[in-house]
């Protein structure tokens, strides 16, 4: 199975703050890396697929970039709706993985 | 709306069974990848099983031989069917569909349905 591992597990960060998000594949999964954004009691909401296409009505201060076994997760400017858990996946093969997350808090 | 919706989720006994169901809206369950995703309490995702559109199934390690995922395609509704729980098993489970343009990315969730495995 590919194992994703992402950094930080969690992080603190004011609003207007640039935050960057990684994730790393334990082999080359190509582009095939999806990013998604949960919050609590909330069902996972898709931000971006194929490492760096925007899903539709996601705002573009988020971007995403990488290929291979590393991939970046980048918000430009933190507002305060984007605090949240942050979750990679890969969909390389099956089965499919996530890596751990990363909680994004309010400094 | 393009939308799924679970049901079945509750409180069962370890040794118990449970079938939850995922009705899917403005779309073919038949002819999409669709994927049960479970997340414990407090934990991160976890991916369960998935039915492909020529019925071909998976299953994480975890649950093989335990869980079975399936589709009625006149009631456009996909199933999980889970024997033999296990306290472990406890967590919140999400179907969701992998989109076809978004190189299998899971693009429509469902809202969740809670199962809770204990005596």
């Amino acid at each position: 199975d590919i194992q994703m591992t992402q950094s930080p597990s969690s992080l603190s960060a004011s609003v207007g703050d640039r935050v960057t998000i990684t994730c790393r594949a334990s082999q080359t999964i190509s582009i095939y890396l999806n990013w998604y954004q949960q919050k609590p009691g909330r069902a996972p909401k898709l931000l971006i697929y194929a490492a760096s296409t925007l899903q539709s009505g996601v705002p573009s201060r988020f971007s995403g970039s990488g290929s291979g076994t590393d991939f970046t997760l980048t918000i430009s400017s933190l507002q305060p709706e984007d605090f949240a858990t942050y979750y990679c996946q890969q969909s390389y093969t099956t089965p499919r993985t996530f890596g751990q997350g990363t909680k994004v808090e309010i400094k | 709306e393009v939308q799924l919706v679970e049901s079945g989720g509750g409180l069962v006994q370890p040794g118990g069974s449970l079938r939850l169901s995922c009705a899917a809206s403005e779309f073919t369950v038949r002819t999409n990848y669709m994927s049960w995703v479970r997340q414990a309490p407090g934990k991160g995702l976890e991916w369960v099983s998935v039915i492909y559109s020529d019925g071909s199934t998976y299953y994480a390690d975890s649950v093989k031989g335990r869980f079975t995922i399936s589709r009625d395609n006149s009631k456009n509704t996909l199933y999980l069917q889970m024997n033999s729980l296990r306290v472990e098993d406890t967590a919140v489970y999400y179907c969701a569909r992998e989109g076809r343009g978004e190189l299998g990315a899971f693009d429509i969730w469902g809202q969740g349905t809670m199962v809770t495995v204990s005596s």
